[in-house]
């Protein structure tokens, strides 16, 4: 089974440092994608970034990029020059092969993270 | 171009009575999955459709669940005799193609609480 785990259940960072949060998982599967989602207090569910298990390079979009190391499976998130608007909560999360050919997302249980003023 | 569309927002039942948790996918888009996320936890996967298919629904409780997407109308989870502990965010994601990199769209939810 395909699991996902974010071992930081809070973060507070100052505003406008860098930070990074974490996401290690464990699959069989050589084939695999990594998304990464925020969700403000509104509760909706925003995709930010995916690193595919055959990416080259580590995937960036904008602020946003994604350490991968797949020898250590681990796939953290960094945020650049954070905000005050990037208080949330973020998963991380795994595309895991499901029935008929079926692709669902493996979710972590999430890191709060807050930016301080 | 709209996105994924859940209604209602909220919906509060009480005990025993039915929840119809509605979702319009993304024109287009002819993949639904519906994920159930309970307090301070992240999202769980239910069930995967497709018009009027339903491909995969390992994640789904075997008793009181069920879900369809017909060939017209929204995808719609039912729950029949709710329960407190039925009470969480369901999130339904379309997507275009059976593996979609950044297609999973997400819809805003439906907060269902069971009083």
């Amino acid at each position: 089974a395909q699991k996902i785990t974010q071992t930081q259940p809070g973060m507070f960072v100052q505003e406008k440092e860098a930070v990074t949060l974490d996401c290690t998982y464990d699959t069989s599967d050589p084939s695999y994608g990594l998304f990464w989602y925020k969700q403000p207090s509104s509760g909706e569910m925003i995709f930010l970034i995916y690193q595919g298990s055959y990416d080259q390079q580590n995937a960036t979009e904008g602020r946003y990029s994604l350490n991968f190391q797949k020898a250590r499976k681990s796939a953290n998130l960094v945020i650049s020059a954070s905000q005050l608007g990037d208080s949330a909560m973020y998963f991380c999360a795994m595309r895991e092969k499901g029935l008929q050919g079926a692709q669902k997302l493996v979710f972590g249980q999430g890191t709060r993270l807050t930016i301080n003023p | 171009n709209a996105g994924v569309m859940q209604n209602p927002r909220h919906l509060v039942r009480r005990r025993g009575q039915e929840a119809r948790l509605r979702c319009s996918p993304m024109k287009g888009h002819s993949h639904v999955y519906w994920y159930r996320q309970l307090p301070e936890e992240g999202l769980k996967f239910m069930v995967y459709l497709q018009k009027e298919n339903i491909i995969d629904e390992s994640g789904m409780p075997k008793e009181r669940f069920s879900a369809e997407f017909p060939k017209e109308g929204p995808s719609i989870l039912r729950i029949q005799q709710v329960v407190r502990g039925d009470s969480a965010a369901y999130f339904c994601a379309s997507s275009p193609r059976i593996e979609a990199n950044y297609g999973y769209t997400f819809g805003s939810g439906t907060r269902l609480t069971v009083v």
